[in-house]
């Protein structure tokens, strides 16, 4: 059982709109920034989104992140098939880093 | 920037203790935080702990405490993590990954990650 909860699956055609949200309490995302890591299969994770709503140099503004109180969302814009991928959100809990249990992202 | 190359898979006995190794090129990790991250087939990335090199001071995910230690070589120029007391739900694929340049606190998040090491526990 993951300290941050997100939809187990999440779906859409290319072009499109899909958010991914992330919740937690006031131990974490409620305190502390969120995060938000890429992973395609049998891949290392990739840093999308930090501080929040940050992107990385390299990562493109299709990506964004927000925070309200306990909740995250990661927002894909313009949906393309390389998007096809699992998403975690982090975040700091009690100087430990916890992680959703993962977003798994069909394109269509 | 500092890449982080593992060493390789590793296939461990139950009880065993199990090292991996996490190693800089192109630079020194003196200016970085280390992290250590386990993905367990199938399953969602867990937090293991962290160290910062220049202080030489790690922490450790309370699950894990007391059977994992994180440390440094001299030259700071490769991170260790160690795991003890070995259990076939210890395998998993272990990642290191390191903050960005200077960001000692991780406040930026895990910037760059090693390609990952699969450790297998099995009798």
């Amino acid at each position: 059982q993951s300290v941050l909860t997100q939809p187990p699956s999440a779906s859409g055609t290319p072009g499109q709109r899909v958010t991914i949200s992330c919740s937690g309490s006031s131990s974490n995302i409620g305190s502390d920034y969120v995060y938000w890591y890429q992973q395609v299969p049998r891949t290392a994770p990739k840093l999308l989104i930090y501080r929040n709503n940050q992107r990385p140099s390299g990562v493109p503004d299709r990506f964004s992140g927000s925070k309200s109180g306990t909740s995250a969302s990661l927002v894909i814009s313009g949906l393309r098939s390389e998007d096809e991928a699992d998403y975690y959100c982090a975040a700091w809990d009690d100087s430990q880093v916890v992680f959703g249990g993962g977003t798994k992202l069909t394109v269509l | 920037q500092v890449q982080l190359v593992q060493s390789g898979a590793e296939v461990k006995k139950p009880g065993s203790s199990l090292k991996v190794s996490c190693k800089a090129s192109g630079g020194a990790l003196s200016d970085y935080t280390i992290n250590w991250v386990r993905q367990a087939p199938g399953q969602g990335l867990e937090w293991i702990g962290g160290i910062m090199p220049m202080f030489g001071t790690a922490k450790y995910a309370q699950k894990l405490q007391g059977r994992v230690t994180i440390s440094m070589d001299g030259s700071l120029s490769t991170a260790y993590m160690e795991l003890s007391s070995l259990r076939s739900e210890d395998t998993a694929v272990y990642f290191c990954a390191r903050t960005a340049y200077g960001d000692y606190a991780a406040r930026e998040g895990l910037a760059s990650w090693g390609q990952g090491t699969l450790v297998t526990v099995s009798s």
